[in-house]
């Protein structure tokens, strides 16, 4: 079946620390893979949009690579901040129809 | 970025009763929105795909009598929860894309949605 896994556990880590977070997918072929942050009781927020011709893809303190082979996308936030502390979740397409599947997201906690 | 507005952002409504929630794209048109359900600390899950003009599609397990979607413009679509229950009470997101069918989309401030 398909599936679409995210770490379900919370990630706490210190201010000025690199947060990674993983994405690991299966029976997927995605042509590209999105990432989104949701704080709560709000809509999630597009971040980032990676192809699967990319390795990786940056965006100020933000990367994402892609690895079509072991089917994984991480997240990186750099210098990390209270103000990043949030769920983020990774999506992509369901077949080719242009709709998106996430999963179920990674908290992330930054203490000052 | 494209602005998403849905409305209300909460709602309290009696057992066996109808709401209505919109989905409105303020600077784009949306020729296809998305209707996402969200159960607390649990991911998105995709209810149907609004397309303008025709009959939304349904994921596998959504009941289309219950979770009526009509997309009558390009900027507007709305779902109406027919004869809630409290098990309905969710937090329901709407989205749409600006452009590309591999755009990002851009979603609204989601409406929560009490059943007593």
């Amino acid at each position: 079946s398909q599936k679409i896994e995210q770490n379900s556990e919370a990630l706490n880590i210190q201010e000025g620390k690199t947060a990674t977070l993983t994405c690991n997918y299966t029976n997927y072929s995605p042509a590209y893979l999105q990432w989104y942050r949701q704080d709560p009781g709000r809509g999630p927020v597009f971040l980032l949009l990676i192809r699967e011709n990319e390795k990786e893809k940056r965006k100020e303190r933000l990367k994402v690579t892609f690895d079509t082979t072991l089917k994984q996308s991480l997240f990186h936030i750099t210098a990390s901040q209270p103000a990043d502390s949030a769920t983020y979740l990774c999506a992509l397409e369901g077949g080719n129809t242009g709709k998106l599947i996430f999963g179920q997201g990674t908290t992330l906690q930054v203490k000052p | 970025g494209a602005v998403v507005s849905q409305h209300p952002s909460r709602v309290i409504c009696k057992s066996g009763t109808s709401v209505k929630i919109e989905c409105r794209s303020l600077d784009f048109q949306a020729t296809t929105m998305f209707w996402y359900r969200q159960f607390p600390k649990q991911s998105l899950m995709l209810m149907a795909t609004s397309n303008e003009g025709s009959k939304a599609t349904y994921e596998q397990g959504v009941e289309k009598d219950k979770f009526l979607i009509n997309h009558a413009s390009l900027t507007l679509s709305t779902l109406t929860v027919t004869s809630a229950h409290p098990e309905d009470s969710s937090f329901y997101i709407c989205s749409a894309r600006a452009g590309t069918h591999t755009g990002e989309l851009f979603f609204g401030e989601g409406s929560r949605l009490t059943v007593l």
